[in-house]
This record gives structure tokens, C-alpha cells and sequence, in this order.
């Protein structure tokens, strides 16, 4: 089944614990990319990547970094997480040639106390 | 499920109307528009998008309208289905004519189909 799939789904961890929450997809998407979604302000977009060894910032990268070793996952980590990055982490990915029609994966509710 | 928006404008619509979704953008040099929705505990789902030098798109049982004179985006929903209840967003594309793709997203609208 073509799917995007992100690990943990849940997560409640405390401030400065570094953590990662991991993104694959088997649909050889050549585009990934994450999103945040809070009450009130959308979904907004972190990290997004063009392909193998490319990431480029979305609208709010800061406390976030990524990388792209391998074309099917994109891990997202949070060195030292904060109360503010308490939210709902979404991955996307997409072909090149069709990069509008995102498929998204299930979501990550991440609490940071 | 998840809650996506505590107090997002809701559209109340009977089961087989029509249902209209507004969007107003506000980058004018964004190259494409895009209509995503999410049901109840779910990740958003790609409905539809069109190009900034296109009026409308039809899909199937949906149209999209731009008007860039006023920097509005609408999605139009044909025959209303309860299936259709969900959160919609409109996002825009900026930098696909330049190559970066970033994606900006409204804060959604939630359609509530009555029977």
C-alpha cells in the first residue's frame, strides 16, 4: 500500500530532550516535507526537501533541523525541544511532476512539557 | 480525533446542495493554488489545485475558481455528500517557476454536511 508513515504517533517528552521523529514513504517521492498544524494557524511548513542531500527552510524552521540520506525518509529532530514546539507534526511527500498533490502521513502528536 | 482548529468559520450545508469554500491569498505571485482536506484525525488530502495564469479547474465534482483581481480562491462542492464534512485549506505555492517549492497554508474552513 502507497503510504507515508511517521513514528512515534504519540509523544510526550520534556524540555531539552533531544528527539526525532522519523518520516517514510515507499512511493519514490522525490519531494518531502514537514508541517506543523496548531489550533488557529494551519498547518505550517518547517523543512521541505527536493530530493536525496537538499533541504531547503519553509516558514518556520527555527529549533528544527532535518536530513536527507535516503530518498524515502525524512527524519525530523528537535536537539532541545521547547513548550512552544508542543503541536501536530504532519510529513508530506510528492513527485516532482505532480509537487502540489502532497500525500500526507498519519500526524505526530508531540507534547513538550 | 485531533483537533485541528477550536474555532474555525464553519459552512453548514444540507446533504445535496452545493457548497462554496472562500480563500483570500495574499501573495499575488504565488504559481499555484491548491485545496487540501482533513477529516477528523487524519493528515490533509489533496483535492485539487490550478495555476495562477487559469480562472478554473474542474475535477470531479469540484471547481475551483481564482480570481486574481481581488486575490480570491473558491472551491465549489457539487451535491453535497456527508462524506464531504472535513476541514478544507487553501494553501499556496511560491517558487515553483523558480524552483524552491514552499507552501503556505490558510487556517481552514470546517464544512458540517446536514442530513
Amino acid at each position: 500500500e502507497a503510504q507515508v508513515t511517521q513514528n512515534p504517533r504519540y509523544l510526550i517528552t520534556v524540555t531539552g530532550k533531544k528527539l526525532t521523529v522519523t518520516c517514510s514513504q515507499n512511493m519514490n517521492h522525490e519531494y518531502m516535507s514537514w508541517y506543523r498544524q496548531d489550533p488557529g494557524l494551519g498547518l505550517r511548513q518547517i523543512y521541505y526537501s527536493m530530493n536525496v542531500e537538499v533541504t531547503d527552510k519553509g516558514d518556520v524552521p527555527e529549533g528544527y533541523k532535518v536530513s536527507r540520506k535516503e530518498k524515502r525518509n525524512f527524519p525530523l529532530i528537535l536537539e532541545s525541544p521547547s513548550p512552544n514546539q508542543t503541536s501536530l507534526y504532519f510529513c508530506a511527500s510528492s513527485l516532482i511532476g505532480d509537487f502540489n498533490e502532497q500525500f500526507f502521513g498519519p500526524g505526530t502528536r508531540l507534547t513538550v512539557l | 480525533g485531533e483537533s485541528v482548529g477550536l474555532h474555525l468559520p464553519t459552512l453548514s450545508v444540507q446533504e445535496g446542495d452545493n457548497s462554496i469554500i472562500n480563500c483570500a491569498y495574499s501573495n499575488s505571485a504565488s504559481d499555484y493554488f491548491i485545496w487540501y482536506k482533513q477529516e477528523s484525525g487524519k493528515g490533509p488530502q489533496f483535492i485539487i489545485d490550478i495555476r495562477s495564469n487559469m480562472d478554473k479547474r474542474q475535477g470531479q465534482r469540484v471547481t475551483v475558481l481564482l480570481n486574481k483581481t481581488v486575490k480570491h480562491l473558491s472551491l465549489q462542492i457539487a451535491a453535497t455528500q456527508p462524506g464531504d464534512s472535513a476541514v478544507y485549506f487553501c494553501a499556496e505555492n511560491r517558487g515553483a517557476g523558480s524552483g524552491t517549492y514552499k507552501y503556505i497554508f490558510g487556517t481552514g474552513t470546517r464544512l458540517k454536511v446536514l442530513a
